[in-house]
């Protein structure tokens, strides 16, 4: 079974502009969670989508959004970027996802972006 | 609010020594509680995970962490430590209000 896909691998920015990043999820699961990775502030939780519903979200400015269409797909936007957005994007796929107890999450390998 | 707290942002052990990495959790209810794994440019892999089914949880790659209510920690453990088992280790809760936190990590650095 293949893993949690994420698209592109790097990106690079400028500050202002927008940026669209994609995950697909393990075959079967529903659930999709962001989360931002940086030197300074660790992992941190940015939403979780479950059947195209947002279930959970972060404690993230209104810059960050997501959605998940029917096929699990997700994807996160970033308006107006600043530089402190630079960061490793990750996102983690599970079956049932945080609603479901012991469910595991399984993570891509990110999406690495830099705001110049 | 949940949070895990990972004693020592650096650890350095000998090839074949013990590997020990702290973690605290804080939570008024039993936990769900995960150790992952992140290797350079890559993503976090799941090195195990507390069910509640046992207190002491093996995972892969030779790991097992001990869930120990009385004193809040969940630590990791490997009796020798290989080469290959340098990497970032993430704690982390999963909270009644559904969220994951994860802790700082702790880099692990392994001396031949």
């Amino acid at each position: 079974k293949a893993g949690v896909t994420q698209t592109p691998r790097y990106l690079i920015k400028t500050r202002g502009q927008q940026v669209t990043l994609s995950c697909s999820p393990i075959s079967g699961h529903r659930s999709v969670s962001w989360y931002q990775q940086t030197p300074g502030q660790g992992l941190q939780f940015l939403f979780e989508y479950f059947s195209e519903t947002q279930r959970n979200k972060g404690n993230f400015p209104g810059r960050f959004s997501g959605r998940q269409f029917s096929n699990s797909r997700s994807e996160m936007n970033v308006s107006t970027l600043e530089l402190g957005d630079s960061a490793l994007y990750l996102c983690a796929s599970a079956s049932r996802g945080l609603a479901g107890g012991q469910d595991t999450q399984y993570f891509g390998p990110g999406t690495r972006l830099t705001v110049l | 609010a949940q949070s895990v707290t990972q004693l020592g942002s650096h650890v350095s052990v000998s090839e074949g020594a013990l590997v020990l990495l702290r973690c605290n959790y804080s939570s008024s209810v039993p936990p769900y509680l995960f150790w992952y794994v992140q290797y350079p440019n890559q993503g976090l892999q799941l090195l195990l995970k507390y069910t509640s089914a046992a207190t002491l949880v093996k995972g892969i790659n030779g790991f097992e962490a001990e869930f120990k209510k009385s004193e809040t920690s969940f630590h990791l453990t490997k009796p020798s430590a290989h080469m290959s088992d340098a990497a970032e280790y993430f704690c982390a809760v999963r909270s009644t209000g559904n969220q994951f936190y994860f802790g700082t990590g702790t880099s692990l650095t392994v001396i031949p």
